[in-house]
């Protein structure tokens, strides 16, 4: 089954620390984005990559570092340049017109 | 900035009855729109896409999109409970994707 796969589904980042979240999709999708989610709020873009080795910052990228080696893989670091990471964090493929599709998130707690 | 504004809500409806959803967005060259649905704790999964000016039917769900107003709203017909989600407008520009903040919708039986 075609689909985004998401690594891990909780992760807890200590103070200070640069955590990854892995995104890899099987879906031969060209378009990858990543999202921020806070409780009661919209989707916020971090970062957005149309092809191999080419990526483009979103609204919020501060903080927040990516590379897209692979078409199918855009993972996500969460540097510790980033003060308040704790969020749902949604990477999704895009096809057909701009439609997204989702994978089904990390959700990343700062101790 | 592009902006999408949505109605916060939270809305209430009953069992059977015509959910409205509103949409409003900023950036005027914007050509793709969008509705999620996002079950809580869920990621969002697509109902309705439109493209051009007018209404875009799909079973319970009516899509519909002025462009002169930059004005987007859904329409969820016969509301069942398995309706109560958070519906997310978003819209394309050239190639990033914007969303609103999301309206939760309760259909009580």
């Amino acid at each position: 089954d075609g689909g985004i796969t998401q690594s891990p589904k909780y992760l807890f980042r200590k103070e200070g620390q640069n955590v990854t979240l892995s995104c890899e999709q099987n879906l031969n999708h060209d378009a990858m984005y990543w999202y921020r989610q806070d409780p009661g709020q919209g989707l916020r873009l971090i970062y957005y990559s149309q092809i191999v080795n080419d990526f483009q910052k979103g609204d919020i990228a501060e903080g927040y570092s990516v590379s897209r080696e692979k078409k199918e893989s855009f993972p996500l670091t969460v540097t510790s340049a980033q003060k308040n990471p704790t969020a749902f964090y949604l990477c999704a493929s895009t096809y057909n017109e701009g439609r997204q599709f989702f994978g089904p998130g990390t959700r990343l707690t700062v101790l | 900035q592009k902006e999408v504004e949505q109605n916060s809500g939270p809305l209430s409806v009953p069992e059977g009855a015509i959910a409205s959803l509103n949409c409003t967005y900023s950036d005027r060259v914007s050509q793709s729109f969008f509705w999620y649905r996002q079950y809580s704790g869920k990621s969002p999964e697509l109902i309705m896409s439109i493209y051009s000016n007018g209404d875009k039917e799909d079973g319970r769900f009516t899509a519909q999109l002025n462009k002169a107003s930059q004005y987007v709203s859904l329409l969820i017909r016969d509301s069942q409970p398995s309706d109560s989600a958070t519906y997310l407008c978003a819209v394309k520009g050239d190639n990033d994707m914007r969303f609103g903040a999301g309206t939760r919708l309760t259909v009580k039986p």
